[in-house]
């Protein structure tokens, strides 16, 4: 069965130092994998993907995320965080084959403080 | 950026009510989904919708749920009597020609709670 992990129900980081979201997975094929973030009060909102190519992938805001076929994971990162980058992040994966649904993990709430 | 709008933004009912939440995807969008997050718990696909049919549905769309695009502009859900356990945020998205492949659009949501 697809799965997605994110271990860390919270990370909290000081402004201008680098962040990290773990996210896991367990799928059957070649994964499609995703992270979206929301706000309060708003949907979820595209980050990034990974679909073939290169392991690291950029994304919005200046997030950029590693697949590691090796560790099944695909974690979210980014240099420098801001105060502006509080939000609650999810992972999501696809399975390549036969089906068009996003398994999503449990997201992780990202606290930057000032 | 275009954004998927859905009403009611909260929506309160009793059990064994019907419910129909609402959802305006983006104009040119094809491929429509329902997806759900009980309190504190991860999002849960329950449907997508292409071509105007059901391509897939997750075993929580039960009898029960049914979608609809009556007008080629919204995009429904409707719980014909509602539960306690389906009180949730429920989130409409919609991609475009690569469907899940690419990113989606998700709504800002509607909160049930069901009494």
């Amino acid at each position: 069965a697809q799965s997605v992990a994110q271990p860390e129900d919270q990370v909290n980081v000081a402004e201008g130092n680098p962040l990290t979201v773990k996210c896991t997975y367990s799928v059957s094929g070649n994964p499609y994998l995703f992270w979206y973030v929301q706000y309060p009060n708003r949907g979820l909102q595209f980050l990034l993907k990974y679909i073939t190519g290169d392991n690291l992938v950029k994304g919005s805001y200046g997030f950029e995320a590693e697949f590691n076929k090796s560790q099944t994971s695909f974690h979210l990162k980014k240099p420098s965080a801001l105060v502006s980058d509080s939000a609650l992040y999810f992972c999501a994966v696809r399975s390549l084959w036969g089906t068009d649904k996003l398994i999503f993990g449990t997201g992780t709430r990202l606290q930057v403080f000032p | 950026e275009p954004e998927v709008t859905q009403t009611p933004s909260h929506q309160v009912t009793q059990m064994g009510q019907e419910v129909i939440l609402r959802c305006v995807p983006i104009s040119n969008h094809l491929y429509f989904y329902w997806y759900r997050q009980i309190l504190g718990q991860k999002v849960e696909f329950l449907v997508s919708f292409y071509n105007n049919e059901i391509s897939e549905k997750s075993e929580i769309f039960d009898d029960q749920f049914s979608v609809e695009r009556p007008d080629g502009s919204n995009f429904t859900l409707k719980i014909r009597s509602t539960k306690l356990e389906d009180s949730a945020m429920y989130f409409c998205a919609s991609g475009g020609q690569g469907g899940a492949n690419e990113k989606l659009f998700f709504g800002s949501g509607t909160q049930l709670s069901v009494l």
